[in-house]
């Protein structure tokens, strides 16, 4: 079984400012990791992935996040928020075993971002 | 322009309806999936094909089917045995083998009045 584990389902950040959405999972086998990035009433846009290789993913859009298999997460960062980066975001975790490579998604987190 | 399309994009019925959303796309991938997104829920999988004539029930089925008769479609019926079917209906696509990564539409707003 795998879960994931959106800890802010809410974050505000002024433009300019460092941007940190928590995500913690669970799997039974080696998980691949994303985030993806939705627009109000849009559908789904692939943020970054991670498939075992580099623990330091670098995504779309100045986005990163690294995978911590101590710590069982996957947060995603940005160094500095830009206006059109309010959205939600969704780290979701695939199986990957079969099982028609299902995804799991976490609730998501909608971003904020101030002047 | 490769992608998925997703029609209409705002659809509203009547209790006791029944209703079919589109999704194609021209990608040529084997797999395609059907989610429902509700506030506060996340991504719920209704149902999957991994490939043409075949399906697979998700894990919120009940009310609802499915066809593949088409590696470029797969229709989604919202079924009158669907108890709460107000929601964002989103597809999506993945080419087999690969990453494990979903490329999906712009949604469906379905509404019952």
């Amino acid at each position: 079984a795998q879960s994931v584990t959106q800890l802010d389902s809410h974050v505000s950040v002024s433009e300019g400012t460092p941007v940190l959405l928590r995500c913690n999972y669970s799997s039974s086998y080696s998980p691949s990791l994303f985030w993806y990035v939705q627009h109000p009433n849009k559908g789904l846009q692939l943020l970054l992935k991670y498939t075992s290789a580099a623990t330091l993913v670098k995504g779309i859009n100045g986005f990163e996040a690294e995978f911590k298999k101590s710590e069982t997460s996957f947060h995603l960062t940005k160094p500095s928020a830009h206006m059109s980066d309010a959205a939600e975001y969704f780290c979701v975790v695939s199986d990957g075993a079969g099982g028609g490579n299902k995804l799991t998604f976490g609730t998501g987190t909608q971003l904020k971002v101030e002047l | 322009d490769g992608g998925i399309t997703q029609s209409p994009k705002y659809l509203f019925r009547k209790e006791g309806q029944n209703v079919t959303l589109s999704c194609e796309q021209n990608l040529n991938h084997d797999a395609m999936y059907w989610y429902r997104q509700d506030p506060g829920q996340g991504l719920r999988l209704i149902y999957y094909s991994q490939i043409v004539n075949d399906f697979q029930k998700g894990d919120i089925a009940e009310g609802y089917s499915v066809s593949r008769e088409k590696k470029e479609s797969f229709p989604l019926t919202v079924t009158s045995a669907q108890k709460n079917p107000t929601a964002f209906y989103l597809c999506a696509s993945k080419r087999t083998g690969g990453l494990n990564e979903q490329f999906f539409g712009p949604g469906t707003r379905l509404t019952v009045l």
